[in-house]
C-alpha cells in the first residue's frame, strides 16, 4: 500500500511569486485536503477536493486554488505569495469514513 | 465553530515516565482523531475514537464524549515519542474530511 507523497519536500520562493505543490493520494482512496501549517501552530483547513471538484473550503482567499485529477492526485496552486504564506504545507488523503492520512509536507518559505 | 483545547502545551519527561494528554471541544462531535507528529513534520495517525477506549502498545487513548473531552496516556516514554501531539474534531460547517486541531501538546522525552 503505497502512502500519501508530497513533492516537493522544500520550496523557496519571492514575494508575489506563484507556487505549485503536488499530493499523490494513497491508494484507494479518493478525497483530498490541504492543510496549512504555520510554525508552532496545529494545522488549518485549506480545502477538499472529491471526484475533481472542490466540496470545501476553508477561511482562505482566492488565490489559494487547488486541482484534483482523474487518478486522485491533486495540486495545490498559491498566486501572488505573501511572506505570511510561509508555512509547511500538509495533503491528507482519505475515503468514505476514514480517517485522514497525511504526508510528509511541504515547506514553504517566502522570502 | 467548535474549540479544541488542549493541554499541557509543553511537557518534559524522563525516559519511563508516563504521561496523559487532554483534549476538550466545546460541542459535540461524531469522531476524535488524535496524531502524532514527528520533528520533520510527519503527522501520524494514532487513534481515530470518536468514543470509548483503544489502545496500541504503549498508547492508549480514551474519549469521554457526553463530557466533551478526550484523554491520550503513553506509558513508558521513549525517545522516540518525542514530538507535538494533536488532537482533532470534524468541522461540522464544512463537507467530508476538514478538522479543526488543536495547538498541540510537545513532549520532549530524555534518556
Amino acid at each position: 500500500e503505497t502512502g500519501v507523497t508530497q513533492s516537493p519536500t522544500h520550496l523557496i520562493k519571492t514575494r508575489g511569486q506563484q507556487v505549485t505543490l503536488r499530493c499523490s493520494s494513497q491508494s484507494g482512496h479518493n478525497t483530498v485536503s490541504w492543510y496549512q501549517q504555520a510554525l508552532g501552530q496545529g494545522p488549518q483547513f485549506i480545502f477538499q477536493y472529491y471526484r475533481e471538484e472542490e466540496n470545501g473550503r476553508g477561511n482562505f482567499p482566492p488565490r489559494f486554488s487547488g486541482l484534483q485529477f482523474p487518478n486522485y492526485s491533486s495540486e495545490l496552486n498559491v498566486n501572488a505569495l505573501e511572506l505570511d504564506d510561509s508555512a509547511l504545507y500538509l495533503c491528507a488523503s482519505s475515503s468514505y469514513n476514514s480517517p485522514l492520512h497525511f504526508g510528509n509536507g511541504t515547506r514553504l518559505t517566502v522570502t | 465553530g467548535i474549540q479544541v483545547e488542549q493541554s499541557p502545551p509543553d511537557l518534559i519527561l524522563q525516559e519511563g515516565a508516563n504521561s496523559t494528554l487532554r483534549c476538550n471541544f466545546s460541542d459535540s462531535v461524531n469522531n476524535l482523531q488524535w496524531f502524532h507528529q514527528n520533528p520533520w513534520g510527519q503527522l501520524i495517525n494514532l487513534f481515530y475514537i470518536p468514543s470509548g477506549t483503544k489502545q496500541n502498545g504503549r498508547l492508549s487513548a480514551t474519549t469521554v464524549a457526553t463530557e466533551r473531552y478526550s484523554l491520550l496516556y503513553i506509558s513508558s516514554s521513549q525517545t522516540t515519542d518525542s514530538g507535538v501531539y494533536f488532537c482533532a474534531v470534524p468541522d461540522v460547517n464544512q463537507a467530508g474530511t476538514a478538522l479543526i486541531f488543536g495547538k498541540g501538546t510537545t513532549l520532549s522525552v530524555s534518556s
